[in-house]
């Protein structure tokens, strides 16, 4: 079984500032993990993807994330806060990409 | 290259009613997922569908079906509609091919309102 747990339901920073968004999973395999961010009425977007390789994982917008095996967590990070980062942030396991178990979403506020 | 369509945006349904939800994948996509999102539940898997078979199924009860048709188009049925169903359906797709490079594209999704 897979699980994902998101710390912060709701995290707020200054723009500019650094943004961090934990996320712990659990599997009894080796996972595929993501982030992705949720607009306002829109669908979601893949923000980064970690497979296998190269644990530091880029992807747009400026965000990227670290894959640590041994703390069983993908937090995702920016370094400097845009006002176009407030959304909802969910990070997901699974063994595909396609069958999804997602944490329960973090809301990003950006204060100007 | 257009994205993954879903249609309607909203509906509204009364208790014990059914409805259908439609979307249409990315041209070459051949796996459809469906998903529910719910503030109380989160995102849960629904089903998959890759060449016009179920591939996976979540935990969710018989009332929930779906179906794909050969241009890969999805459809997505919830009979005897209770008020927790009130929820966005969202539709991914994706190549079906898995392997490192595969990601899901979401569509908006669906609001489902049930009174």
């Amino acid at each position: 079984a897979q699980s994902v747990t998101q710390l912060g339901s709701h995290v707020s920073v200054s723009e500019g500032a650094l943004v961090l968004l934990r996320c712990n999973y659990s599997s009894s395999v080796p996972p595929y993990l993501f982030w992705y961010v949720q607009y306002p009425n829109q669908g979601l977007q893949l923000l980064l993807k970690y497979t296998t390789g190269a644990t530091l994982v880029k992807g747009i917008n400026g965000f990227e994330a670290e894959f640590k095996k041994s703390e069983t967590s993908f937090h995702l990070t920016k370094p400097s806060a845009h006002m176009s980062d407030a959304a909802e942030y969910f990070c997901a396991v699974g063994g595909s990409a396609r069958q999804l178990t997602f944490g329960s979403g973090t809301q990003l506020t950006v204060l100007p | 290259k257009a994205g993954v369509t879903q249609t309607p945006r909203y509906l509204i349904k009364t208790r014990g009613q059914q409805v259908t939800l439609s979307c249409s994948p990315i041209s070459g996509h051949r796996s459809v997922s469906w998903y529910q999102q719910t503030p109380g539940q989160g995102l849960q898997f629904l089903f998959e569908y890759f060449s016009e078979t179920q591939r996976n199924k979540g935990n969710f009860p018989g009332r929930f079906s779906g179906r794909q048709f050969s241009n890969s188009r999805s459809e997505m049925n919830v009979s005897t509609l209770e008020l927790g169903d009130s929820a966005l359906y969202l539709c991914a797709s994706s190549t079906g091919q898995g392997g490192t490079n595969e990601k899901l594209f979401f569509g908006s999704g669906t609001q489902l309102s049930v009174l």
